[in-house]
């Protein structure tokens, strides 16, 4: 059973600070990794991707993929009290596949 | 606005009846998605086509379940004798490639 696994939280961070969001997976060759962001009620919205070792920036967020051990996480600088939302991480597992592993999303709040 | 539309944006139906609901992609999009969410959860696949093909259904999806896509453009998903069970998000996805981009989503209440 491929799993992506994510802390439910809610995780709680000042306005200002740099909220981090980690997620693992269990498939070694898994390709490529997304996050997104879910406001209550509302549909999931793609904010980054990663595909290669590393970190990627995105203005205010950071991607970081280490696949030796198997995890991604999300850098949020200067968090805001807009941020606040659920974020979900998906895993695409090969280029064969184009299916996502889904997460079930890590609750952020960014208190004012 | 050139996003996924779905249509409608919520349903309440009674145990027993069908239900369809329409997904319309971006363009350009060539693989649609269709994914079902509920509280606390993320998004479950159900089944996905590429063009008109339908490549790949869940296999945790009953045979109540049923999409087409009949001309590689907009999508429907059938729900037939619905269950209480049934009642949740259910979200489209188009992507051009690897990418995924939602559409609102239809909620829908089974009572």
């Amino acid at each position: 059973q491929k799993e992506v696994e994510q802390n439910s939280g809610p995780l709680s961070v000042p306005e200002g600070a740099i909220a981090s969001l980690n997620c693992t997976y269990s498939d070694r060759g898994s390709q490529s990794f997304f996050w997104y962001r879910q406001y209550s009620g509302k549909s999931p919205e793609l904010i980054m991707f990663i595909y290669s070792n590393g970190d990627k920036e995105d203005g205010r967020f950071t991607a970081q993929l280490n696949k030796a051990s198997q995890y991604v996480s999300l850098l949020i600088r200067d968090s805001q009290p807009s941020d606040s939302a659920t974020y979900l991480c998906a895993v695409r597992e090969d280029d064969s596949n184009y299916q996502l592993i889904w997460g079930a999303g890590t609750k952020l709040i960014i208190k004012p | 606005d050139t996003g996924v539309s779905q249509d409608p944006r919520h349903k309440i139906t009674k145990r027993g009846q069908n239900v369809t609901f329409r997904c319309d992609p971006i363009s350009e999009h060539n693989r649609l998605y269709w994914y079902r969410q509920t509280l606390g959860q993320g998004p479950e696949f159900l089944t996905y086509f590429q063009n008109e093909a339908q490549l790949e259904k869940s296999r945790l999806l009953s045979d109540r379940f049923s999409a087409e896509r009949p001309k590689g453009s907009f999508s429907t998903l059938e729900i037939q004798r619905t269950e209480q069970g049934d009642s949740a998000m259910y979200l489209c996805a188009s992507s051009p490639s690897n990418e995924q981009f939602f559409g609102p989503g239809t909620r829908l209440t089974v009572l």
